[in-house]
């Protein structure tokens, strides 16, 4: 596998369920992003990690939680989600250097289209 | 708070056709990061180009070439003699510190979905 991998693509879930969206880099990268595409809004950071520690939590509800074990896997936790909740979650990586002012490019997995019913 | 606007929401135009995407940003820092990013209808998302802010120099690649002005706050982007493999959203983006000074910060525009046609 190259690049970052999403799975599972596609995943249709009802309000009560729990499932788990999983990421994977194999590109050497010591941070990793999960974003947020819906139709009406543009992307939406959700959260960041740098080097496993979370980062950033950009407001986002508590019925999604991120989890890093490693610097090559990021899963998002979905629990008692609500139909606006339905969008393509995305997951990034890439290489932080941000203590010395450097930022660099971000490379995206295809997306999980998520359907909450 | 940081802030990117590509006010061109759709853009249409003929194959061959010259096509500029505009974007404008807005943030406090001294140092930043601008990207661009393509996502084509399969709906993947593919890094462009990366420029940081201290660097004015305009960049070609192929057909592509990207004008960064500092003191206009823009980074356009055009596409000479376009291609119907052009056609997708094109996604400007902001780079920068979070809140804790670790790891960065992106603010993606609201994209503009460009349709070349043959």
């Amino acid at each position: 596998e190259t690049g970052v991998t999403q799975t599972p693509r596609h995943l249709v879930m009802g309000m009560t369920n729990k499932k788990s969206l999983k990421c994977e880099q194999h590109l050497g990268h010591n941070a990793m992003y999960w974003y947020k595409q819906s139709a009406k809004k543009p992307l939406e950071l959700m959260f960041v990690y740098s080097l496993e520690e979370r980062v950033e939590n950009n407001s986002v509800p508590s019925r999604f939680s991120p989890e890093c074990p490693n610097s090559s896997h990021l899963f998002l936790h979905l629990h008692t989600l609500q139909p606006e909740d339905s969008a393509l979650y995305l997951c990034a990586s890439s290489q932080d250097q941000s203590h010395g002012g450097v930022y660099y490019e971000q490379y995206f997995g295809p997306g999980t289209r998520l359907t909450v019913t | 708070a940081q802030k990117v606007t590509q006010a061109q929401t759709e853009i249409s135009v003929v194959e061959k056709e010259d096509v500029t995407l505009d974007c404008v940003y807005e943030t406090r820092d001294t140092t930043y990061y601008l990207f661009w990013y393509k996502q084509p209808p399969s709906g993947e998302l593919v890094f462009l180009i990366r420029r940081n802010s201290f660097d004015e120099q305009n960049e070609i690649s192929g057909r592509y070439s990207w004008n960064f002005q500092k003191s206009t706050s823009s980074f356009n982007f055009t596409i000479t003699a376009s291609q119907v493999v052009d056609s997708a959203v094109y996604f400007c983006a902001l780079s920068e510190a979070t809140a804790l000074g670790i790891g960065q910060n992106f603010v993606f525009g609201p994209g503009t979905r460009l349709s070349v046609l043959p």
